[in-house]
């Protein structure tokens, strides 16, 4: 596509419920990134993919929180059992490692989740 | 590990005025620098790379390794420059990108007429 869609824009929940957030990064992007914004802490990274795989999960806060990506493209982040604290938001980018990734990802409009 | 502190939350400027958004980073390694802006409803956006050292929206940023800094100026700010300013640190491990940014927390800066 012409840009990064992340869906859905805005999601309420419930304490304890599972959410899923979607990320379709820019067609022919093997990198994909999920980073999470909230207010006073910035953007913190959560989880990378390249292709498929994802070489670094250091990010994630804890085990009630997964991603996955399938063929190269959308990935899904997965929060089980949200907390309050999980109120953010995810914010998903991607970048070309081929044209090197100096250039800059380019981020999708983010999926505000607020936990109720 | 890398670190990218931006020490400011707030700036305020009048319209005209020259501004500087401060970057420190600690990185042992060779960085790479970027800053992105998030203008009010929109989704946030690359706004210079130090390694292409060029300037937009007459925005410019020099990488002080000395410093360890990455400050973002502009001599004459615009009412359309507020918005919120992220500098973002990339490191290279064994001369390969990886890509993965860590960004400080973000500058708001807001210029008046």
């Amino acid at each position: 596509g012409a840009g990064v869609s992340q869906s859905p824009s805005n999601k309420v929940t419930e304490k304890g419920k599972d959410v899923e957030l979607r990320c379709d990064p820019i067609s022919g992007h093997t990198a994909l990134y999920w980073y999470r914004q909230s207010l006073g802490q910035g953007l913190e990274f959560l989880i990378y993919f390249q292709g498929n795989s994802a070489p670094d999960k250091s990010g994630l806060p804890s085990d009630r929180f997964s991603a996955e990506r399938t063929g190269g493209s959308v990935s899904t982040l997965t929060i089980q059992r949200t907390q309050q604290e999980d109120s953010a938001v995810y914010l998903c980018a991607s970048s070309s490692m081929g044209q090197g990734w100096d250039y800059g990802y380019t981020f999708g409009s983010g999926t505000r989740l607020t936990v109720v | 590990a890398q670190r990218v502190t931006q020490p400011e939350k707030l700036l305020s400027v009048f319209k005209g005025a020259p501004v500087e958004l401060k970057c420190n980073y600690s990185y042992s390694g060779s960085p790479e620098l970027f800053w992105y802006v998030q203008y009010s409803r929109q989704r946030l956006q690359l706004l210079l790379r130090h390694i292409s050292r060029e300037s937009i929206k007459g925005f410019t940023a020099d990488l002080n390794k000395g410093e360890t800094s990455f400050h973002l100026k502009k001599p004459f700010a615009q009412e359309e420059d507020s918005a919120m300013y992220y500098c973002a640190l990339s490191a290279r491990a064994g001369g390969t990108s990886y890509g993965k940014l860590t960004f400080g927390q973000g500058t708001i800066l807001t210029v008046h007429p």
